[in-house]
């Protein structure tokens, strides 16, 4: 089945400072999502990218859906202390929101 | 409803108790999917519903899993017979119809707030 591997695992960053993570897939997606996910919560969704090379900004976050479909970045610039918190990647490759989901990464922002 | 509402919040449970989760989607939303969140884990897909379609149940790690949907809305998820290591949270989604149209927003999964299962 589809898989996705999320990098790094956990970040511990200083406020102010930028961020980056991403994911790989073993094969390819027609959509890259971006959540983030609050503990007690349910994941947010921050950004959706469609299309092959497709960069799109929300505020402070950047992402991207690479040209291979097979892989996508999020930045996150000039964090701040309510950026904490597990962001995930997903994809999905089939015409239906079945989303595959990478393993996360859990963002710690000191003061 | 605003958002994706489930319940129990939180359920704890003996070891080969039978459990039942609700889901009530976003009004308007035909899709609904459930997923399982273990500790320190990704989501891990269990079932999908959409409109009158036959759900794909792929994602159920047992037979001791089902989930039906009434009436097109609400979905419960029942675990038969609870073993350990069911625990976990258990999230339910809703999105959009499916339009065929990219950017319609058919692959943006709305989350519920999770229901936290321990099973003792």
């Amino acid at each position: 089945g589809q898989q996705l591997n999320q990098s790094p695992q956990s970040m511990f960053i200083q406020e102010g400072e930028d961020v980056s993570m991403n994911c790989t897939s073993s094969s390819i997606f027609n959509t890259w999502l971006w959540y983030k996910q609050d503990p007690g919560e349910g994941p947010v969704l921050l950004i959706a990218l469609y299309k092959a090379g497709e960069l799109t900004s929300n505020g402070r976050l950047t992402a991207q859906f690479g040209i291979t479909r097979k892989d996508s970045f999020l930045n996150i610039s000039a964090s701040i202390p309510s950026d904490v918190g597990i962001y995930f990647c997903a994809g999905s490759g089939t015409s239906y929101g079945k989303l595959t989901f990478g393993q996360g990464t859990i963002l710690t922002v000191h003061p | 409803g605003a958002g994706v509402s489930q319940s129990p919040s939180n359920k704890v449970t003996e070891k080969g108790k039978d459990v039942e989760l609700r889901c009530d989607p976003i009004s308007g939303h035909t899709a609904l999917y459930w997923y399982r969140q273990s500790l320190g884990q990704g989501l891990e897909f269990l079932i999908y519903f959409q409109g009158n379609s036959a759900p794909d149940k792929s994602g159920l790690p047992s037979d001791r899993f089902s989930a039906e949907r009434t009436g097109g809305s609400v979905s419960t998820l029942t675990i038969q017979r609870t073993q350990q290591e069911d625990s976990a949270v258990y999230l339910c989604a809703s999105s959009l119809p499916l339009g065929g149209q990219r950017g319609s927003g058919a692959n943006v999964l709305t989350f519920g707030a999770g229901s936290r299962l321990t099973v003792l």
